[in-house]
């Protein structure tokens, strides 16, 4: 069965001090790997696409990357406005339509 | 522009009523999408439309009947619904039906009374 696992479930970090998400998957077949940023009582922001293992994208101070059993999402300097739920979500090789299978999300909580 | 747009923002239904959710969408996108999620956890699907056909129900209760009039809009009509569809309520849309990232609107956050 596809599943996709996000740790930690919580993380709070003081502003400036570096730290990683992880999202680790067991799926038939990646299509593609994808990190939303939500924060509360609105849709998912789009952050991020990862195709295939080795591949990194950056985006101001948030940088993902991919393996082919897992993804982070590396947060530099952080800043309390990074604070949401940062969720990761996998599309799967198979299936006619696309599909994507979501992680239970990360809570981060950046103080000033 | 990668925008969704999802009316209304707030609603509060009885369980008798019927009501409907708009989502529009100006991107050309062909795959738009009906997502529930309930408080803290990540969304669910619900439904999927490619090129404006039904192509994924995820055995969803039939008090939820999606709708697609065209390419660009999506609605959900609800009726009959129970405390427990209380929900947020996400639409979404992507360039692809086999592949890409989809977008998502603000939400319509639902309340049944």
């Amino acid at each position: 069965e596809d599943q996709v696992t996000q740790s930690p479930e919580a993380l709070r970090l003081q502003e400036g001090e570096s730290s990683s998400l992880n999202c680790s998957y067991t799926v038939s077949g990646l299509r593609g790997l994808f990190w939303y940023r939500q924060d509360p009582g609105k849709g998912p922001e789009f952050l991020f696409t990862l195709y295939s293992a080795g591949e990194e994208k950056e985006k101001e101070r948030l940088k993902a990357t991919l393996t082919k059993k897992e993804s982070f999402l590396h947060i530099t300097a952080p800043k309390p406005e990074d604070s949401a739920t940062y969720l990761c979500a996998v599309q799967v090789r198979g299936g006619a339509t696309n599909k994507l299978i979501f992680g239970t999300g990360t809570l981060l909580a950046v103080q000033p | 522009d990668t925008e969704v747009t999802q009316t209304p923002k707030h609603l509060v239904m009885g369980m008798t009523n019927k009501k409907s959710l708009k989502c529009e969408q100006h991107m050309g996108h062909r795959a738009m999408y009906w997502y529930k999620q309930k408080a803290k956890k990540p969304p669910e699907l619900m439904f999927v439309y490619s090129y404006e056909k039904l192509s994924i129900n995820e055995s969803v209760p039939s008090r939820f009947s999606p709708e697609c009039p065209n390419s660009s809009l999506l609605n959900l009509h609800l009726h009959a619904l129970q405390p427990e569809d209380s929900a947020l309520y996400l639409c979404a849309s992507s360039h692809g039906t086999r592949t890409g990232e989809a977008f998502f609107g603000q939400g319509t956050r639902l309340t049944v009374v």
